[in-house]
């Protein structure tokens, strides 16, 4: 079976501009995760799903950031604007039930 | 709200040695769950072994094992017969039992060094 895919594997954008990052998850898996992580604040969760639907988004810094799920198999992060302190790595997880969170390979977003 | 601390930023170990990563954590919740994951430079986050709190007995997988101390809220890991393979960064994590808390709390990491 296909893992978590993510897309793109690196992104470098100016300030301002939008980024979509875009996540696949493991066919059948109930739940999807956002995280990101820094080297100041580690591995956190930005947000998560359970059959398409936010669950928690508590994670979420600001209003610049958004995140959809419009069906089982694809999801997107939206940051608009993005600023140099969103620079970061991106990955998104699935899991089903209580099973374990499987993660994708992550995004690395620079932001100059 | 739960906590995952990890107290070495960084351990190294000579190859075929053996070592163990600290970890504990702070809850107040009875059943829960508890995870190794490694983090080669890939980034890519791969998981070592999973703990059940309900379960006695210490998971083990391959040259990975756990200590798991309930009362004293630690959970160890300890890689046997290191090869220059397991070199990353590990985070130890801790997933609630609740339902609609799947989250995942993560520890900051300890960097491991694998020495030829």
């Amino acid at each position: 079976d296909a893992g978590v895919i993510q897309s793109p594997r690196h992104e470098v954008t100016e300030m301002g501009q939008e980024v979509t990052l875009r996540c696949k998850p493991i066919s059948g898996h109930d739940y999807l995760f956002w995280y990101r992580q820094t080297m100041m604040r580690g591995l956190e969760l930005l947000i998560y799903f359970n059959n398409n639907v936010p669950i928690d988004d508590s994670g979420m810094p600001e209003d610049r950031f958004s995140a959809k799920m419009p069906n089982a198999s694809f999801s997107t992060l939206k940051i608009q604007p993005s600023e140099p302190r969103d620079s970061a790595v991106y990955f998104c997880a699935s899991t089903k039930g209580w099973e374990t969170q499987y993660f994708g390979p992550g995004t690395r977003l620079l932001v100059l | 709200a739960q906590t995952v601390t990890q107290s070495q930023p960084e351990m190294s170990v000579q190859e075929a040695e053996t070592v163990t990563l600290s970890c504990t954590y702070d809850t107040s919740e009875s059943d829960y769950y508890l995870f190794w994951y490694k983090q080669p430079p890939s980034r890519q986050m791969i998981l070592v072994i999973r703990q059940e709190a309900y379960k006695q007995q210490n998971a083990t997988e391959n040259r990975f094992s756990v200590n798991f101390q309930k009362a004293a809220k630690s959970f160890s890991l300890k890689i046997s017969d290191s090869q220059l393979g397991d070199a990353a960064m590990y985070f130890c994590a801790y997933r609630s039992f609740i339902q609609g808390a799947q989250k995942l709390v993560f520890g900051q990491g300890t960097r491991l060094t694998i020495n030829p």
